[in-house]
């Protein structure tokens, strides 16, 4: 079984459409994580979640909304897409109190 | 702030060759270091970490890094590389044991030949 699983695996849209990645782990985890790695292979974080809170929020355009429904998803909306949001998105997950993230196979969104 | 270098973008060694990759991070105390490993169309999968007692980590896949506090870096070596173990390499810092959040070197990529 897949610990931290995301799809589509592929995401081909054009620009101005909305989009969704989702992201569910069955590690029992608390926290929940989105990064973006672009172009340059840089990996930066976007949100966290602790437990359907959102507890980091680097910054990121208010395009960009996650949704937690509960402690083992956590999505990502993507409104009015851009050619700068290509990149691949990986979602994470770690225990409480703990410092390990897990991550899933990576989303790769291509705006066009 | 907090940030990682990872000093080498593009790495090649031969198969059978030893490896060390470069990880030098900046933070006022000592953080807690790890290496990912990213295989092409995958995610990253946890290689080693540190977080207090021996500077020596082992970590799978037979690769090993060791931290100098004097040096601020978390090199991570391989005594006979194989040709599976070309993929990126991340190293990464988080400031505190329950911190949330992870920053990234900008990664090593490593091609092994035959």
């Amino acid at each position: 079984d897949t610990a931290v699983s995301q799809t589509p695996k592929y995401l081909v849209t054009q620009m101005g459409n909305d989009k969704s990645i989702k992201c569910e782990q069955n590690l029992g985890h608390d926290t929940m994580y989105w990064y973006k790695q672009d172009s340059k292979k840089f990996l930066k974080i976007m949100f966290s979640y602790n437990n359907k809170e959102l507890i980091i929020n680097e910054t990121v355009p208010n395009r960009f909304s996650p949704k937690s429904p509960d402690k083992a998803h956590l999505n990502l909306h993507i409104n009015s897409l851009e050619l700068g949001d290509s990149a691949v998105y990986f979602c994470a997950s770690s225990p409480r109190n703990g410092n390990i993230q897990y991550f899933g196979a990576g989303t790769r969104l291509s705006v066009l | 702030a907090q940030s990682v270098t990872q000093p080498d973008i593009h790495i090649t060694v031969s198969e059978g060759a030893s490896l060390e990759l470069r990880c030098n991070y900046s933070y006022g105390a000592t953080p807690y270091l790890f290496w990912y490993v990213q295989s092409p169309g995958q995610g990253l999968q946890l290689l080693l970490k540190y977080f207090s007692g021996d500077t020596l980590v082992q970590g799978i896949k037979g690769f090993e890094a060791e931290f100098k506090r004097s040096q601020s870096s978390f090199n991570l070596r391989k005594p006979s590389v194989h040709w599976s173990d070309a993929a990126e390499y991340f190293c990464a810092v988080a400031i505190s044991y329950n911190t949330d959040k992870l920053i990234f070197g900008t990664g090593t990529r490593l091609q092994v030949f035959p």
